[in-house]
Formats: C-alpha cells, structure tokens, sequence
C-alpha cells in the first residue's frame, strides 16, 4: 500500500526565503505526483503535475522535481512572500488511485 | 467556465439521516472522483468513475453510495449518516483516468451528530 509523508507538517519562514518542502512515498510505480495548495476552508489548486517519466517541472517562483528511485519529491519556492501562506499537499498518482500526503502548512511573515 | 462544483457547501445531519452532495464539472471530464478530508490524514479516495457509466470503490467505500448521473455530474449518497462520516468532501475531475491533472472543487463540510 502506497503512503506518502510530509516533512515537515509546519514551517514558518520570513519574506524572502527561498525555502523546500519534502515529499516522499513507499511504492516508486507510480503515474505521476501532483503538489496542490490548500487555503483555509478551500478547496485544492494544482500547482504543478510531474509525470513519472519527467524530473522537475517549473511554474514561476515553483519548481517541483522527482526522484521515483529514491521515492522523494520536493517543491521549491523562490523569495517566498506573505501570499504564499497556505497548505501544500503532495499527491502520488497510480491509475486511479491518488494518496495524499498530510500537508505541509506554511507561514511567511512579512 | 466554473470547474468542478459542490452543493451543499455545509450541511448538518442527525445520526441515521441520508443525504445526498452533488458534484458537476464543466470541463468535459470523463473521470470523477470523490475524497474525504479529516485533519492530519490527508485526503482518501471514496469511489471514482473513470468514465460515464461506471464506477469503482476507493480506499474508504464503506457507508456511501455514488451514482455517475451523466458525464457532468457525479453524486455521493450517504444513506445513513453516522458521527465517524463528519469530514469534508471534495469531488475532483481529470480529463481521463491515470496521468492526468485533477481538478478539485471547493469542498461540504458535513457534521453528523
């Protein structure tokens, strides 16, 4: 059965930080993982899909990238801001079946 | 262009009462999906549909029914409610099953008491 860990399940960090967060999963077969952000009480936005074929994928101040071998994923965030603030999640996809990790909640005080 | 869309947005239900969330998506997805949401676990696949007129168990059937009502819409039916079933409920849409992105909804935050 897959499982799916986020370290750490908080982090606080100031404006400007370039900062990682980490992902990792017990089963490497997989179709590809999804990072989402979460706001309070809101429901999930993609931010970058990795298939398992692919590394990394890069979204503006986002870049996630997979190792399948090792079963890690991290998302990077450059010169992190206030709007940043939220809930990421990792998802690890196999056909039909997406386990979620718990999330990493992230504050950035101004 | 709305997405994936949830109704109701709360609901509060009596132990033994049914209900029923409803999802429609309007971007021409085949797959559908519904999850749970309990905090510090993540989100755990209830039943997904690949495809208009089918559906298949995910990894927390127990106590809910779904009906795959066309390609749009996709329903969670919870017969008789009970406390553990306070969660809340996301329904997701991808283009097809497998490697695809999904699209979440906004989310019902049920209570059962």
């Amino acid at each position: 059965k897959q499982e799916v860990t986020q370290i750490p399940a908080a982090l606080s960090v100031p404006e400007g930080e370039n900062l990682v967060l980490n992902c990792s999963f017990t089963d490497s077969a997989i179709y590809n993982l999804q990072w989402f952000r979460q706001d309070p009480g809101k429901g999930l936005t993609s931010l970058l899909l990795i298939q398992s074929s692919q590394r990394e994928q890069t979204s503006g101040r986002l870049n996630a990238s997979l190792d399948k071998s090792s079963g890690r994923s991290t998302l990077y965030i450059a010169a992190s801001q206030p709007g940043d603030s939220a809930t990421y999640l990792c998802a690890v996809g196999n056909n039909n079946d997406m386990r979620f990790g718990a999330g990493t909640r992230l504050t950035v005080k101004p | 262009n709305a997405g994936v869309t949830q109704t109701p947005k709360f609901q509060v239900l009596k132990t033994g009462q049914s209900m029923t969330l409803q999802c429609a998506q309007d971007m021409n997805h085949n797959s559908m999906y519904w999850y749970r949401q309990d905090p510090g676990m993540g989100l755990r696949l209830i039943y997904y549909s690949a495809s208009e007129g089918t559906t298949d168990k995910g990894e927390v059937p127990n106590g809910y029914n779904v009906s795959r009502l066309n390609k749009r819409e996709f329903s969670l039916r919870l017969e008789s409610a009970a406390p553990s079933q306070t969660s809340v409920y996301f329904c997701a849409s991808s283009e097809s099953p497998g490697n695809y992105e999904q699209y979440f909804g906004p989310g019902t935050r049920l209570t059962v008491t």
